[in-house]
């Protein structure tokens, strides 16, 4: 069956330095990928998302490109900062089953100044 | 404001006391799902709802139920909770974007059974 798979956490890391949280999937169709965003004491809000292989999404600094040979989509950023300290969910919906998502299990980053 | 409200966001129970926790989307979405969030797993999905009256379970449906008499609105029942759906809840509804559906979430409901 569809799955995703991100790096464990906690990601620790100096205000600016260069953000890299792997993304690997595993899907039978023809996947959608998305990362969401989950700030503390909230709900998780879409930060980027990309529909075919080779697109790049991206959005506030941050990028993903979908990778068919390699089923991934490994968040970026080459700058964080404080305010990106949240939690990191890379997800996949089947193009064949829309109401299905699948996420990974999250990976916390903390951006210290 | 497009928005996803739950209620309640805080809820402590006992094993067995019925309880349910509702949904609402103001968006015209005809899509909504539930999920759990525990730790080490991400989110899984409960049960989810392509329309009125059309519901479906998802990963993890045991010890929970749904329905969908409005478009804009999705419940959550638990009827006889346990301790091991002590979780953080949250439901969503989805648009269709071009290729691909877009899902909005709620703020969440802790949800802790003693």
């Amino acid at each position: 069956g569809d799955s995703v798979t991100q790096m464990e956490g906690p990601v620790t890391l100096s205000e600016e330095a260069f953000l890299t949280i792997n993304c690997t999937y595993t899907a039978t169709g023809y996947p959608s990928l998305f990362w969401y965003v989950q700030y503390p004491g909230e709900g998780l809000q879409l930060l980027l998302k990309a529909t075919k292989a080779d697109d790049k999404g991206s959005n506030k600094g941050f990028e993903a490109t979908y990778r068919k040979e390699t089923t991934s989509f490994h968040l970026e950023k080459g700058s964080v900062q404080v305010s990106d300290s949240a939690v990191y969910f890379c997800a996949l919906s089947d193009l064949g089953n829309f109401n299905k998502f699948y996420f990974g299990s999250g990976t916390k980053l903390n951006v210290k100044p | 404001e497009a928005q996803v409200t739950q209620n309640p966001r805080y809820l402590i129970t006992v094993t067995g006391k019925k309880l349910t926790v509702t949904c609402s989307q103001n968006m015209n979405h005809e899509y909504m799902s539930w999920y759990r969030q525990d730790p080490g797993l991400g989110l899984r999905q409960i049960y989810y709802s392509m329309n009125v009256e059309v519901t479906d379970k998802g990963d993890v449906p045991e010890g929970y139920k749904v329905s969908r008499k409005e478009k804009r609105n999705f419940p959550l029942i638990l009827e006889s909770p346990s301790p091991n759906q002590t979780s953080l809840y949250f439901c969503a509804s989805s648009s269709p974007t071009g290729m691909s559906y877009e899902q909005y979430f709620g703020p969440g409901t802790r949800l802790t059974v003693t």
